[in-house]
């Protein structure tokens, strides 16, 4: 089993939705979570943090962590043609463990 | 804040040359680690070096290799290239890295360096 599993997607959703990014996790990476946001050509950039359970909400974007099912979630609100990416997530136990990436598609 | 950097960003080498790739992290930043990004692998964890000592290593043969200076800037070597090893190669700073405490710090990542073998 991976340390940290995403769905690949595509996930398509229309301009103004919501879109629900899923990741799941192992018991050995456990402190920290975050998730990026990578572009095609270009390199991840930060999007959120989230240590402990409960959500996290940054403009448009929430996190939501939930240790005891070992899931962390990424909605983003009114989403934007702007926003298709692939979503990393990445859990941590002592080094990065990043999931293969969703990749999320706005229609317009 | 500057970013971080690397240089160069795209680079083209044949099978069995060698090259080495720089990294600058952001200013106060200790703690760089080096990825290599394909389409059928993902993300994959090369090594983090903090005050010039190689901290963290994952599953790379020893072809990969890094080294880092008192000034923080990092390089990473691959010798003998093989065709397997055209990928992205990013590198992530962060103030004082994976092992800083129970909370891992957040990694910012530089542009990459795109490396093709042929």
């Amino acid at each position: 089993q991976k340390e940290v599993e995403q769905n690949s997607g595509p996930l398509s959703v229309p301009e103004g939705a919501i879109a629900s990014l899923n990741c799941t996790y192992s018991d050995r990476v456990s402190q920290s979570f975050f998730w990026y946001r990578q572009y095609s050509g270009k390199s991840p950039e930060l999007i959120m943090s989230i240590y402990s359970n409960g959500d996290k909400e940054d403009g448009r974007f929430t996190a939501q962590l939930n240790k005891a099912s070992q899931y962390v979630s990424l909605l983003i609100r009114d989403s934007q043609p702007s926003d298709s990416a692939t979503y990393l997530c990445a859990a941590t136990f002592n080094k990065f463990y990043f999931g293969s990436g969703t990749k999320l598609n706005v229609k317009p | 804040k500057a970013g971080v950097t690397q240089t160069p960003r795209y680079l083209i080498k044949t099978r069995g040359q060698q090259v080495t790739l720089s990294c600058s992290p952001i200013s106060g930043h200790r703690s760089v680690s080096w990825y290599q990004q394909t389409p059928g692998q993902g993300l994959q964890f090369l090594f983090e070096y903090f005050s010039e000592t190689q901290r963290n290593k994952g599953n790379f043969p020893g072809r990969f290799s890094g080294r880092q200076f008192s000034n923080s800037r990092s390089e990473m070597n691959v010798s003998t290239l093989e065709l397997g090893d055209s990928a992205l190669y990013l590198c992530a700073s962060s103030q004082s890295g994976l092992a800083g405490g129970p909370l891992v710090e957040t990694q910012y990542f530089g542009p990459g360096t795109r490396l093709l073998v042929l």
